[in-house]
């Protein structure tokens, strides 16, 4: 149980085309979905935490009108960079989190490889 | 804040060697916390957990006692594989609404036949 997928799993565009990342809970309910960027050899950098239903809150730094976020659904969110350029190029990792009971734990998506030349 | 200090990598061990990662942290109520293996390519797969102090989590050989006391959350296995080969990251969330998981650095680990 609890299985993350994420699609694509690798994808190369041109500068200056949006990409779209889909993230889903393959057998629970996410309220509670988390995009995270990771640069080599380095920690994961939480991007913005998503709720089913509302708005995306984002961490400081990242900038809203790049990384569009949506979570439409309790299994789906997604994660649209627009007019992508090769300093977006990087690993997007999602997480997901249950709806149900104390539940803290995060699993994760396989994430997505970005470049953008 | 909230924060998770990881032992420095890269650690490399021979096949069947003991393994000690240190991870200690600073937090400002009672955390849960995890250990998360990255293979090469792929994104994080839970390894264990601990929600209070005291327990012990476990998986695949691998064990890691939430200890309050010292604040700590070392992670331990007895005799590790080529397979074990991985980055293994430390990390915390508090309870709340956010629930947000605050990372350490992560540890290369890479074992030697």
């Amino acid at each position: 149980g609890a299985v993350v997928s994420q699609h694509p799993s690798r994808v190369i565009c041109k500068s200056g085309t949006s990409v779209k990342i889909e993230c889903r809970s393959l057998d629970f309910q996410a309220t509670t979905m988390f995009w995270y960027r990771q640069f080599p050899k380095q920690s994961l950098m939480l991007m913005a935490t998503s709720n089913e239903g509302s708005k995306a809150t984002y961490e400081q730094g990242v900038e809203k009108d790049k990384f569009l976020i949506n979570h439409a659904s309790l299994t789906l969110s997604t994660l649209t960079v627009t007019s992508a350029h090769p300093e977006d190029s990087s690993f997007y990792i999602c997480s997901a989190r249950g709806s149900g009971g104390a539940d803290d734990t995060q699993y994760f998506g396989p994430g997505t490889r970005l470049t953008v030349l | 804040g909230n924060s998770v200090t990881q032992m420095e990598g890269p650690v490399t061990l021979s096949e069947e060697a003991f393994l000690t990662i240190n991870c200690t942290y600073t937090a400002t109520g009672y955390p849960s916390l995890f250990w998360y293996v990255q293979y090469p390519g792929e994104g994080l797969q839970l390894l264990l957990k601990a929600t209070k102090a005291d327990d012990k989590g476990s998986n695949k050989g691998f064990e890691a006692t939430y200890r309050k006391e010292t604040t700590s959350f070392h992670l331990e296995k007895g005799s590790v594989q080529v397979s074990d080969s991985a980055v293994y990251f430390c990390a915390l969330t508090l309870s709340g609404s956010a629930r947000q998981l605050t990372f350490g650095s992560g540890t290369q680990l890479t074992v030697l036949p």
